[in-house]
């Protein structure tokens, strides 16, 4: 299957700074990338629809000033989260499709997560 | 809108024995797909099994089996041999796909607890 790799897997900052969130297809190619969060105990939750050399699509109630999406590369999406407050602490978590002939159907492949928590 | 239910929080099952997740979803969209996704303490999303609409058959992939009943709209995931490592969150999940590059929408999840 394909690898979408996630980083950092943890991080703990202080309120009021900026966090990046990388994820890298290193198999294929990933026009586009979906960012989820999930909040404990609770489901994955769709943010924003990130397309390659375009601007996010972002789900109502997400901020798209401060959930920064860059989908530069075929192969990398990053997700920045700015001034980040204790309310931001939650599990971030991307998942990509292998497009083009070829692709592996309609799976999505998912990063390992980041556990982010603001002081 | 597309919707995927979870009635169970929580089940519990002795080890060796067989369980079954439940979920129901909802779309308008006659082309879409039904995943099971297995969820650990570590976060990780762990793919189990994949049932395309148009599929005549039940997905199987080992010990897991997707009893797929279209007419009901439901999706349940039947795991077989209950191990203890079977212990997780359990998420059922859809997409649509006719759109193209739709997202999953995820059901709430059931925490699946393995008893020895």
């Amino acid at each position: 299957g394909a690898v979408v790799s996630q980083h950092p897997s943890r991080v703990i900052c202080k309120s009021g700074t900026s966090v990046k969130i990388e994820c890298r297809s290193l198999d294929f190619q990933a026009t586009t990338m979906f960012w989820y969060r999930q909040f404990p105990k609770k489901s994955l939750m769709l943010m924003a629809t990130s397309n390659e050399g375009s601007k996010a699509t972002y789900e109502q109630g997400v901020e798209k000033d401060k959930f920064l999406i860059n989908h530069a590369s075929l192969t990398l999406s990053t997700l920045t989260v700015t001034s980040a407050h204790p309310e931001d602490s939650s599990f971030y978590i991307c998942s990509a499709r292998v497009s083009g002939p070829g692709g592996l159907g309609p799976k999505l492949f998912f990063g390992s997560g980041t556990q982010l928590s603001v002081l | 809108a597309q919707k995927i239910t979870q009635t169970q929080p929580g089940m519990f099952v002795q080890e060796k024995e067989a369980v079954t997740l439940d979920c129901t979803y909802d779309t308008s969209d006659p082309s879409y797909g039904l995943f099971w996704y297995k969820q650990p303490s570590s976060g990780e999303m762990i793919f189990l099994i994949y049932q395309g609409s148009y599929d005549q058959q039940n997905a199987t992939e080992g010990r897991y089996s997707l009893n797929f009943q279209k007419a009901r709209k439901s999706a349940n995931l039947v795991i077989s041999a209950s191990q203890l490592g079977d212990s997780a969150m359990y998420f059922c999940a859809m997409r649509e796909l006719n759109s193209g590059n739709t997202p999953l929408v995820f059901g709430k999840g059931t925490r699946l607890s393995v008893i020895a």
